[in-house]
């Protein structure tokens, strides 16, 4: 079965310091994989993608993440986060046809 | 438009009433989603759009719903019968030019409360 799975219900860092948010996911074939946050009454809004090529990609607001084929993982990262980065993100990969399928979100919180 | 708009925003249907979810997509965006969102989850896939042809449809949970784009550009999604389980936030999205591969442009959703 082709799956999505984000460990961690929240993540809590400090303005300042560097942020991972983790994803696995299991799919047949070759996947593609997107991030998408979602801030308070505000619609999901796409952050960055991996189609193929190089395994670090880069995306908006100064977030990046690292497609790993072997650990099946492609967690999102900032080197300093901002408080106005506290919002609810979303892994999500590609499936079969056109499915898409996201994980359950995780909530970052940044503290000042 | 600059983005997906949806109408309404909010939704308070009785159970057993027929309701109808309007999404607008961005202009020329061929591919149009439908998800379903239940609180404090991620969003499911419930069908999918190319142009005027409804390619898939497997994540629709019941044949209490329906969803179709007759023109290529707006589409309803209409749940016949509501019921409680069907309390959620529906989501649209658009993207361009085909298929998943692209992102997603979402609009703002629907919320719907099932009474």
């Amino acid at each position: 079965a082709q799956s999505v799975a984000q460990p961690e219900d929240q993540v809590n860092v400090a303005e300042g310091n560097p942020l991972t948010v983790k994803c696995t996911y299991s799919v047949s074939g070759n996947p593609y994989l997107f991030w998408y946050v979602q801030y308070p009454n505000r619609g999901l809004q796409f952050l960055l993608k991996y189609i193929t090529g190089d395994n670090l990609v880069k995306g908006s607001y100064g977030f990046e993440a690292e497609f790993n084929k072997s650990q099946t993982s492609f967690h999102l990262k900032k080197p300093s986060a901002l408080v106005s980065d506290s919002a609810l993100y979303f892994c999500a990969v590609r499936a079969g046809g056109f499915k898409t399928i996201f994980g359950a979100g995780t909530r970052l919180f940044v503290k000042a | 438009g600059a983005g997906v708009s949806q109408s309404p925003r909010y939704k308070v249907a009785k159970r057993g009433q027929d309701v109808a979810l309007r999404c607008d997509p961005i202009s020329g965006h061929v591919s149009l989603f439908w998800y379903q969102q239940a609180l404090g989850q991620g969003p499911e896939f419930l069908t999918y759009f190319q142009n005027e042809a409804q390619l898939d449809k497997s994540g629709l949970p019941s044949d209490r719903f329906f969803a179709e784009r007759p023109e290529g550009s707006v589409s309803t999604l209409k749940i016949q019968r509501t019921q409680q389980e069907d309390s959620a936030v529906y989501l649209c999205a658009s993207s361009s030019p085909f298929g998943g591969i692209y992102e997603q442009y979402f609009g703002p959703g629907t919320r719907l409360t099932v009474t």
